[in-house]
């Protein structure tokens, strides 16, 4: 079936540090990975997405790459900020009803 | 300007009670979705309507019925709650269903059934 893992599920970095959350996605059919940002009590907010057919994607201090070869896809996350702090979530999708997969979800906390 | 609205906020109620959410999308997106984000923080899709007609019911209980009066609104409603519906439950928006399209999400709905 269709399953996306996450890893780690917690992660705790110094301010200024780089971040690396990785995913494994199970449908080779999967074309489309958004990652996606929790603050506590709120909404989950898109921060980035990634097509099949792109390699990587970066976003001034965020990065996404994709590994179709693998299934693998990976948030890279530079000069980490204590406002970065957040659950972050991989998820998944694929031409059919475009629903989600998520992955568990990572607790990113960075420290001043 | 709010993308898209869930009422209510928050929704405490007994078990075995009835209840509803509802969702509001101003994006003039085609397709809309329910979530439900359990104690663990997990994501799960439960169902998708592209322009008001159903495209995913993933394999939730009877006791849960979408409906999609227009496009821009997607209701849930909750029949004879039980302790494990606590939860949050988000609404999202998208321009399309196809894939491939960002999802906006709602604010969410916390369910605590007491």
């Amino acid at each position: 079936g269709e399953n996306v893992e996450q890893h780690p599920s917690t992660l705790s970095v110094q301010e200024g540090d780089s971040a690396v959350i990785k995913c494994t996605y199970s449908d080779s059919a999967s074309n489309y990975f958004p990652w996606y940002k929790q603050e506590l009590g709120k909404r989950p907010q898109l921060i980035i997405d990634i097509r099949s057919n792109v390699g990587e994607k970066k976003d001034q201090r965020i990065a996404v790459t994709l590994n179709k070869t693998a299934k693998h896809f990976s948030l890279h996350i530079t000069e980490t900020q204590p406002e970065d702090s957040a659950v972050y979530f991989c998820a998944a999708s694929k031409n059919q009803g475009g629903k989600l997969i998520f992955g568990q979800g990572t607790e990113l906390s960075v420290k001043p | 300007d709010t993308a898209v609205s869930q009422t209510p906020k928050y929704l405490v109620t007994q078990m075995g009670n009835d209840k509803s959410i509802k969702c509001e999308q101003n994006l003039g997106h085609d397709t809309m979705y329910w979530y439900k984000q359990d104690s663990k923080k997990f994501l799960k899709i439960m169902f998708s309507y592209n322009n008001k007609e159903l495209i995913i019911n993933e394999t939730v209980p009877n006791r849960f019925s979408p409906k999609s009066p227009d496009k821009a609104h997607l209701n849930l409603h909750i029949n004879s709650l039980e302790l494990g519906d606590s939860a949050v439950y988000f609404c999202a928006s998208s321009l399309q269903g196809g894939g491939g399209q960002p999802q906006h999400f709602g604010d969410g709905t916390r369910l605590s059934i007491l």
